[in-house]
């Protein structure tokens, strides 16, 4: 079983709300990631948790601030958003402890700015 | 210089044929390198990964890696139009084992019937 769940689907927020993205798996994976996509655009690294702990932060603005409640949890909280923030925020998965770090996305949270 | 690059395309290919897709890298010590498909709209999906010289195969699908050249690639086999979609080529940085991935921009391949 390969699945990484995210939650919402879409999500449409303005630029004074507080929200947040969701993400689960159940592979006994070790290291999440945060990733942002815009439109024709790769998947560009945002963060990278490592046996829960932050391991990467690219550099990414403080509106936003990752999470790891667990081993199977990563949440993205969002806050103070610009519209450019617009994107396909994806959550991958990937084992821990070796030099293979096969990534595994999940579906995807649309995310819209307004 | 980009570190994965990518022909952007569209490659297109008539059903039935073979589908060549090329990746280089700039980092000489990366050490594992994957294939995504993305459909328009979707995530991602794994579905190559290679990590030493020669040919891997699976299914219609064969990645291909020369390490010395610095390239890798996929052949698509017995192309069809459901294989129409954007192919991310992913290279594993060689700066400790950080799981971080570096992409190239992707080649959208079309297969027309």
């Amino acid at each position: 079983d390969t699945e990484v769940t995210q939650t919402p689907k879409h999500l449409v927020m303005g630029m004074t709300n507080k929200k947040s993205l969701k993400c689960e798996q159940h592979m006994g994976h070790r290291a999440m990631y945060w990733y942002k996509q815009k439109a024709k655009k790769p998947p560009e690294l945002m963060f990278v948790y490592s046996y829960e702990k932050l391991s990467i932060n690219e550099s990414v603005p403080s509106r936003f601030s990752p999470e790891c409640p667990n081993s199977s949890l990563l949440n993205l909280h969002l806050h103070a958003l610009q519209p450019e923030d617009s994107a396909l925020y994806l959550c991958a998965s990937s084992q821990e402890g070796t030099h293979i770090y096969e990534q595994y996305f999940g579906p995807g949270t649309r995310l819209t700015v307004t | 210089q980009k570190e994965v690059e990518q022909n952007s395309g569209p490659l297109s290919v008539p059903e039935g044929a073979i589908a060549s897709l090329n990746c280089t890298y700039s980092d000489r010590g990366s050490q594992s390198f994957f294939w995504y498909r993305q459909y328009s709209g979707k995530s991602p999906e794994l579905i190559m990964s290679i990590y030493s010289n020669g040919d891997k195969e699976d299914g219609r699908f064969t990645a291909q890696l020369n390490k010395a050249s610095q390239y890798v690639s996929l052949l698509i086999r017995d192309s069809q139009p459901s294989d129409s979609a954007t192919y991310l080529c992913a290279v594993q940085g060689a700066s400790g084992n950080t799981g971080k991935l570096i992409f190239g921009q992707g080649t959208t391949l079309q297969v027309k019937p």
